[in-house]
C-alpha cells in the first residue's frame, strides 16, 4: 500500500461528458502528480501540483484541469470527453522539496472508460 | 524523436538468470526513476537516481550522467519479477517516460 489513495478505480462514462478524479496524497507529502496512461502514448506527465499551488504543467489539454485543495487531496476535471480520453489515469505524490522530486509513490490508478 | 529510450522492448529470461534493462536519454536531467508496473496496472518507484549507483535487495540501477544512460540489473531473477519496467526522467518540472520494456520471467 502506497499510501496514495484514488477514486474512482473504474468509470465508464459517454463522449461530451465530465469526469472528476480524485487522489488524497500520501500523510506529509505535499507534490501530487497526475499522469495518463494509454494504450498508444504509454505514461505521458499531466500536471504538478505543490502545496496548492500548479508547479508544472506537461501534456495536459485544455479540456483537462485539476487543482489541489488546502487538505492537499487533488482532483483532476476531465470535460467534453472523447474516445480517445479512455486511459488510466495515475496519481502519485511526493515529498518534493525544491527542484527534487523525492521518491514518487503512486495510486492504484482510475481506469476510464469514454463510450 | 522520443527523450527516453530503452531496450530491449520484451524480455523473457530463465528463472535465476541476471537481467540488464538499458535507457537512455537525450536532455539533461534532474532525476531518473525507474518504475515497475505489474499486469493488475499499479505502478511502483523502484529507485530514484541523480549520480552513481543504488541497490535494494536483487534489483541495482546505475546511472551514468556524462553518457546519460542508466540500467537497471536483477540479479537471481524469479517469475515474480516478470512486469513492464519504466524508465522515466525528470528535467526541470517535466517528466519524459520510455515505453517500458515487458519482462517475463520462467520458472
Amino acid at each position: 500500500d502506497s499510501g496514495v489513495t484514488q477514486t474512482p478505480k473504474h468509470l465508464i462514462t459517454a463522449t461530451g461528458q465530465r469526469v472528476t478524479l480524485r487522489c488524497s496524497p500520501r500523510s506529509g507529502d505535499l507534490s501530487v502528480y497526475w499522469y495518463q496512461q494509454s494504450l498508444d502514448q504509454g505514461l505521458q506527465f499531466l500536471i504538478q501540483y505543490y502545496n496548492g499551488e500548479e508547479r508544472a504543467k506537461g501534456n495536459i489539454l485544455e479540456r483537462f484541469s485539476a487543482q489541489q485543495f488546502p487538505d492537499l487531496h487533488s482532483e483532476l476535471n476531465l470535460s467534453s470527453l472523447e474516445l480517445g480520453d479512455s486511459a488510466l489515469y495515475f496519481c502519485a505524490s511526493s515529498v518534493a522539496i525544491g527542484s527534487n522530486t523525492g521518491e514518487l509513490f503512486f495510486g492504484e490508478g482510475s481506469r476510464l472508460t469514454v463510450l | 524523436k522520443n527523450e527516453v529510450e530503452q531496450s530491449p522492448q520484451n524480455l523473457t529470461a530463465q528463472e535465476g538468470e541476471f537481467i540488464t534493462i538499458n535507457c537512455s536519454y537525450s536532455v539533461g536531467i534532474s532525476a531518473l526513476h525507474w518504475l515497475q508496473q505489474h499486469p493488475g496496472g499499479g505502478i511502483v518507484s523502484l529507485f530514484m537516481l541523480s549520480s552513481g549507483k543504488k541497490k535494494h535487495g536483487r534489483l541495482i540501477a546505475t546511472i551514468n550522467i556524462q553518457e546519460k544512460h542508466s540500467s537497471l540489473h536483477i540479479t537471481a531473477s524469479h517469475p515474480r519479477d516478470s512486469a513492464v519496467y519504466i524508465c522515466a526522467v525528470k528535467k526541470g518540472g517535466q517528466f519524459y517516460f520510455g515505453t517500458g520494456t515487458s519482462l517475463t520471467v520462467i520458472p
